[in-house]
């Protein structure tokens, strides 16, 4: 199956500064590339996703790169906020085949005011 | 509320017991995924069924099994528990059989083996 790395484990930034989040996926035919958020003690929701067909997609201050040829792909939150505190994991699957959602560990954001 | 219901929301049991988790996904999902997140590990895939069927099987270890209902609801069943096993298990559902699209959690089952 899937392989991915998420790095870093843990990130500090101040509000207002901009959090990037890296990962990396190991099955080149990989070509859906979600980002799911949770909050302490909830349950993860997506936050943005992208397909393999695009590079970038923005969706107010966040923002998804997709590095097809180096099998990577980076998170951007800017402008951060107190409430952008929260574990962020990244996930790759291979539409049109059968296996789920593999996540990488998961990066603790943590943006102090 | 992702509209995907699981129960119980906590369990403690002793160690070699056996439990039984429960999930409804959300109306007209028909996918069901169970995963396992520990302190450590993240987000671990353990299985997905798609409409009744076993679709996709992750790190589920033989002590664990699963299976959906033809009222779509699925049971994940945990045997011989160890130690190890204290995790919380969340449920997802989704319309597609691939996970082209947001997969929605249940609020997760907190699981505490003493």
């Amino acid at each position: 199956g899937e392989n991915v790395e998420q790095h870093p484990s843990t990130l500090s930034v101040q509000e207002g500064d901009s959090a990037v989040i890296k990962c990396t996926y190991s099955d080149s035919a990989s070509n859906y590339f979600p980002w799911y958020k949770q909050e302490l003690g909830k349950r993860p929701q997506l936050i943005i996703d992208i397909r393999s067909n695009v590079g970038e997609k923005k969706d107010q201050r966040i923002a998804v790169t997709l590095n097809k040829t180096a099998k990577h792909f980076s998170l951007h939150i800017t402008e951060t906020q107190p409430e952008d505190s929260a574990v962020y994991f990244c996930a790759a699957s291979k539409v049109n085949s059968g296996y789920a959602l593999n996540f990488g560990k998961g990066t603790s954001l943590l943006v102090t005011p | 509320d992702s509209g995907v219901t699981q129960t119980p929301k906590h369990l403690i049991t002793a160690t070699g017991q056996r439990v039984t988790l429960r999930c409804s996904p959300r109306s007209g999902d028909l996918s069901v995924y169970w995963y396992q997140q520990s302190l450590d590990q993240g987000l671990q895939f353990l299985i997905q069924y798609y409409n009744g069927e076993e679709r996709a099987k992750g790190n589920i270890l033989e002590r664990f099994s699963a299976q959906q209902f033809p009222d779509l609801h699925s049971e994940l069943n945990l045997s011989s528990l160890e130690l190890g096993d204290s995790a919380l298990y969340f449920c997802a559902s989704s319309v597609a059989s691939i996970p082209a699209g947001e997969l929605f959690f249940g609020e997760g089952s907190r699981l505490t083996v003493l």
